[in-house]
């Protein structure tokens, strides 16, 4: 089976500029989490999904973040305009809500993105 | 909100030697999770503990759930190189919804 598909998996960009990360679930999971990491902060939640709904973007840090899950299998997060404090790497991951391990959480490769 | 507090932030052993690390909350957890974390890759999961007092055993690894509901610990049996990585523990906590809070891992370095 695929795990969490991200792509790109590197990107650099310049500041001022548009940057949208990628990701395709496991199949069959119903939630879906974006994550950022860097080495002050460590990992953060930035917002989540269920059945393709936002359902808690509290950890978004402003408007220049957006994300979107135009249905089950895709989901972007899009930074515009993007700035060099932004630079991280950025996770997604997914779990399903079956009773059985509902809490795991399954991570993508992740994108590790520069912005100069 | 929950904090996590793990701990060591990080270890430099032999190969061969047993490894301990441990997360703590102030907060009481409904479920742990420990997350391995290799470089340019990401968090891949080792153990899901789901019930106080559980200890689960996964190959050289073993975790419990603290009887407390607000801990946690991994061990880790004759380390070997490859065991080197970013060791995260996280959980979810009662009033958390479906969030999970993370640690902030454990780096782990195995001299050959």
């Amino acid at each position: 089976d695929a795990g969490v598909i991200q792509s790109p998996r590197h990107e650099v960009t310049e500041m001022g500029q548009e940057v949208t990360l990628r990701c395709k679930p496991i199949s069959g999971h119903d939630y879906l989490f974006w994550y950022r990491q860097t080495m002050m902060r460590g990992l953060e939640l930035l917002i989540y999904f269920n059945n393709n709904v936002p359902i808690d973007d509290s950890g978004m840090p402003e408007d220049r973040f957006s994300a979107k899950m135009p249905n089950a299998s895709f989901s972007t997060l899009k930074i515009q305009p993007s700035e060099p404090r932004d630079s991280a790497v950025y996770f997604c991951a997914s779990r399903t809500s079956g009773l059985q391990s509902y809490n795991e959480q399954f991570f993508g490769p992740g994108t590790r993105l520069t912005v100069l | 909100g929950q904090q996590l507090n793990q701990s060591p932030q990080s270890m430099f052993i032999q190969e061969g030697e047993d490894v301990s690390m441990n997360c703590t909350s102030s907060s009481i957890f409904n479920t742990w999770l420990w997350y391995k974390q290799e470089p340019g890759e990401g968090p891949v999961l080792l153990i899901a503990l789901y019930k106080a007092g559980e200890l689960t055993s996964n190959g050289r690894l073993t975790a419990q759930f603290g009887i407390t509901r607000k801990d946690s610990f991994l061990n880790i049996s004759a380390s070997i190189p490859s065991d080197v990585g970013i060791y995260f523990c996280a959980g979810q906590a009662r009033n958390a919804g479906n969030m999970l809070t993370f640690g902030g891992g454990t780096r782990l370095m195995v001299k050959p």
